[in-house]
């Protein structure tokens, strides 16, 4: 079956310090999700991708985070410079469609990448 | 304000014993409620799905209903395995809006 793969799985960084994640959605998904889970609390909304577009980016921190999916396809979420309070997991996902809100649509989620910063 | 409240924040179950989760949400208007279960350092993964006009949805020994009038669901779990240990996320979308509302989650805990 195939998965939204991320990577690394675990960072640790010094605060100040620049970090950077990967995403690889699923094949053929249009949409490309990255979310901010800080330790129980459920996932935060970072930023929404259509194909190569930004459709929400209302909930990211654009001082310090960057995000870009140039092809439309893989992505990158940046952080620079890191800060104590970033410590969280960062998660991808895709759908097929706009939103993956639809009934018979769905969010399907990666690994996560858990960033700590010291 | 949180539009999806989860109850109770955690607890430990026996394995084999069964136990029910709670969701409560305020999201209108209404589309669909998901739940997701979550395991320890690894994504979401979606469990059920259920619009307006189903109150009843199974996946194994997970079986959720859905009370839309009082925008209420639940999530029941069956003679419950070690296995089922998690974070279980309820998650609301409503019509026209094109971003889910998380809950916070229900931290499970199956003992041997």
């Amino acid at each position: 079956e195939a998965e939204v793969a991320q990577s690394p799985r675990y960072k640790i960084t010094e605060k100040s310090q620049a970090v950077a994640f990967w995403c690889d959605p699923i094949s053929g998904h249009a949409t490309l999700y990255w979310y901010r889970q800080i330790l129980g609390q459920g996932p935060e909304l970072l930023v929404q991708f259509q194909d190569e577009s930004v459709v929400d980016d209302s909930q990211l921190p654009k001082d310090r985070f960057s995000a870009e999916r140039l092809k439309g396809v893989d992505s990158t979420l940046k952080i620079q410079p890191a800060e104590l309070g970033d410590s969280a997991m960062y998660l991808c996902a895709s759908s097929l469609e706009l939103g993956g809100v639809g009934v018979t649509d769905t969010q399907y989620f990666g690994p996560g990448t858990r960033l700590t910063v010291l | 304000k949180n539009q999806v409240e989860q109850s109770p924040q955690s607890l430990i179950i026996l394995e084999g014993k069964n136990c029910t989760l709670q969701c409560n949400y305020t999201v209108s208007p209404f589309s669909n409620l998901r739940w997701y279960k979550q395991d320890t350092g690894r994504g979401p993964v979606s469990l059920t799905i259920m619009t307006f006009s189903e109150n009843t949805k199974s996946n194994g020994r997970y079986t959720a209903t859905l009370d839309a009038d009082t925008k209420q669901s639940s999530l029941h779990i069956t003679a419950s395995q070690l296995s089922d240990s998690a974070s279980y996320i309820c998650v609301v979308s409503g019509r026209g809006n094109n971003r889910l509302a998380f809950g916070k989650g229900n931290q499970v805990v199956v003992i041997p």
